[in-house]
């Protein structure tokens, strides 16, 4: 089983559209989660952090499930420069200077006008 | 926020030739650099962690003779693909990890290597 499971997509929506893109990590001991955005032939960005209580930031909400080591992301009120691919990535500890990124293959949006 | 430098952002070479890659931390000491590695379609793979002053920790499958990193100072981290050949074509990515509360790692802009 792969450390972090994302449905690659892509996902095809309109512009204003709604769309959320889930993500399931396999090593309970994960202890920090985030979403980068990636755009193509670029580097990843860092998009959000996301906490045990979900957290939102502008049109993005970020949610995390520790019991089913599920998180989600929701796009509110999509436009064409969200187009990208959505990077899902754990960390399994937390603070100090151990552990490093695991990154999910990502998820493809494409906003049509 | 903070920056990572990463240079070159392209290269093509023959195969055979070997190939130097910077990483640098423009505005923040990096005690802990990282090397990824990312294939068509495909995730990032963490090839290895480099720390300051001390041998690079790599990853499990990653020839270590081959992929020579080097961080001699706070600012600076640099991998060597040796004797490239065709499959390591790939985009590198580093990362150079910032201590502000929560873990953050700020991404260089990558470099594409295509060996001929």
């Amino acid at each position: 089983r792969k450390e972090v499971e994302q449905d690659p997509g892509p996902f095809n929506v309109p512009e204003g559209a709604t769309v959320a893109f889930n993500c399931t990590y396999s090593n309970s001991a994960s202890q920090s989660f985030f979403w980068y955005r990636q755009d193509c032939r670029k580097e990843p960005k860092l998009l959000m952090s996301v906490y045990s209580s979900g957290n939102e930031d502008g049109r993005f909400t970020a949610q995390l499930n520790r019991a089913s080591q599920y998180i989600s992301l929701l796009i509110r009120d999509s436009k064409l420069s969200d187009s990208a691919t959505y990077l899902c990535v754990v960390n399994l500890s937390y603070g100090g200077s151990q552990g490093n990124l695991i990154f999910g293959k990502g998820t493809k949006l494409s906003v049509k006008p | 926020g903070a920056v990572v430098s990463q240079h070159p952002s392209w290269v093509i070479c023959k195969s055979g030739t070997s190939v130097k890659i910077e990483c640098r931390s423009l505005d923040f000491q990096a005690t802990t650099m990282f090397w990824y590695r990312q294939f068509p379609k495909q995730s990032l793979m963490l090839m290895a962690t480099s720390n300051e002053g001390s041998k690079a920790t790599y990853e499990q499958g990653v020839e270590k003779d081959k992929f020579l990193i080097n961080h001699a100072s706070l600012t600076l981290s640099t991998l060597t693909v040796t004797s490239a050949h065709p499959e390591d074509s790939s985009f590198y990515i580093c990362s150079a990890r910032e201590l502000a509360g929560v873990l953050i790692q700020y991404f260089g802009a990558g470099t594409r290597l295509s060996v001929l």
